[in-house]
């Protein structure tokens, strides 16, 4: 069975300064992960996606995430956070034999501070 | 805009009631997931519809059923409601590949009194 940890259910951080939202995987096969947005009152959107090749991937709004397989992490982040990065931000895994549906993380608040 | 309606926003009810939530995906999408999302749970993968088949099931109590009609949109129905049912539910739909991303709706919110 897959499960997805994220590690901090609250990030604080004040405007401009980096930020990195930690997720662990466990998994027996190879995994897709994902990271999720979700701001207030609205659906989840996606942010990025790690299927195969390069471990980092880039991703929009300015984020990005490592996906490091000997430590099964999959952490996200982003140099310079703005007001408007407040939301809350899940990672996701599936692998091929598990048609599509995602496994989600509880979750991480990210909260920007001005 | 995902592209993917969910409908009704909102929904207030009492316990022992039955509601229907439906879901439209996006234009050409086949997957429809349903998703639960409660404070103590986080998001609970439901089940899975791929052009009418029920493909995957995931935490879903017997009271709740869902079908995805020849026009690929699809209903949850939740019977026997309990207060415990109050939640967010989710629907997204994907093009027919394992890798391809979710869309999600807006998602209904459910109140049960």
């Amino acid at each position: 069975a897959q499960s997805v940890t994220q590690l901090d259910s609250q990030v604080p951080v004040f405007e401009e300064a980096p930020v990195e939202l930690r997720c662990n995987y466990s998994s027996s096969v190879s995994v897709y992960l994902f990271w999720y947005v979700q701001y207030p009152n609205q659906g989840l959107q996606l942010l990025l996606k790690y299927l195969s090749g390069s471990t980092l991937v880039k991703g929009i709004n300015g984020f990005e995430a490592e996906f490091n397989k000997s430590q099964t992490s999959f952490h996200l982040r982003k140099p310079s956070v703005h007001i408007s990065d407040t939301a809350e931000y899940f990672c996701a895994v599936t692998h091929s034999g598990n048609t599509g549906k995602l496994i989600f993380g509880q979750g991480t608040t990210l909260q920007v501070k001005p | 805009d995902s592209g993917v309606t969910q409908t009704p926003k909102h929904l207030i009810t009492a316990t022992g009631q039955r509601v229907t939530l439906r879901c439209s995906p996006r234009s050409g999408d086949l997957s429809v997931y349903w998703y639960q999302q409660s404070l103590d749970q986080g998001l609970q993968f439901l089940i899975h519809y791929y052009n009418g088949e029920e493909r995957a099931k995931g935490n879903i109590l017997e009271r709740f059923s869902a079908q995805q009609f020849p026009d690929l949109h699809s209903e949850l129905n939740l019977s026997s409601l309990e207060l415990g049912d109050s939640a967010l539910y989710f629907c997204a739909s994907s093009v027919a590949t394992v890798t391809g991303e979710l869309f999600f709706g807006e998602g209904s919110r459910l109140t049960v009194l």
